[in-house]
């Protein structure tokens, strides 16, 4: 089975600071991991992801996310935080081994990204 | 380019009837996933299409059925609705399967009363 965390329910940031949203998985095969941004009643919008190659992926709007396959970790971060950055944001995983589970994307709960003026 | 579009965008049902919602693909995308998010989580996924066929399911019970059409369009049917089925539906497409990245419509909001 495969499974995503994301610890913190809120993170709080001054705008022009950087930022991190905090993303741990776990999946039997290799991992193909995902950043997803969500807006108040809206849709999902895809930021980056892994697949392979470069640990560092850079994705849209200034995010990037660092995979790290020792801790199963998966950060996604910016250097600079605006104020219209201000949303919920999901990790999702998908097992790259094909077969059954291989499908679907595992979410995790959310991260509630405020930043401040 | 239109993106994925959903239909109705709300949706108001009594318990114990039945809805479909549907869901038209990114152009150029052939695979349809649906997705349900209730407040305050994180999607779960229902199931897959591909080639008009269910090809993988999570954990939803056989109330929630669907169907995908030639032109890669796709309905969710919810049967015998619950309190319970109230959440935000999603449908996202890719192209492939599995494929790359999904891309998301905005999402049905359905509140069954």
């Amino acid at each position: 089975a495969q499974s995503v965390a994301q610890p913190e329910d809120q993170v709080n940031v001054a705008e022009g600071n950087p930022l991190t949203v905090k993303c741990t998985y776990s999946v039997s095969g290799n991992p193909y991991l995902f950043w997803y941004v969500q807006y108040p009643n809206r849709g999902l919008q895809f930021l980056l992801k892994y697949i392979t190659g470069d640990n560092l992926v850079k994705g849209s709007y200034g995010f990037e996310a660092e995979f790290n396959k020792s801790q199963t970790s998966f950060h996604l971060k910016k250097p600079s935080a605006l104020v219209s950055d201000s949303a919920l944001y999901f990790c999702a995983v998908r097992d790259a081994t094909s077969g059954a589970g291989s499908y679907q994307l595992t979410f995790g709960k959310g991260t509630k990204l405020s930043v401040i003026p | 380019d239109a993106g994925v579009t959903q239909s109705p965008t709300h949706l108001i049902k009594t318990r114990g009837q039945q809805v479909t919602l549907r869901c038209s693909p990114k152009s150029g995308h052939d695979t349809v996933s649906w997705y349900q998010q209730a407040l305050g989580q994180g999607p779960q996924f229902i199931f897959q299409y591909y080639e008009e066929e269910e090809r993988q399911r999570g954990n939803f019970p056989d109330r929630f059925s669907g169907h995908q059409f030639p032109n890669y369009s796709s309905e969710l049917n919810v049967n015998a609705l619950l309190l319970g089925d109230s959440a935000l539906y999603l449908c996202a497409s890719s192209q492939g399967l599995p494929g790359p990245e999904a891309f998301f419509g905005q999402g049905t909001r359905l509140t069954v009363v």
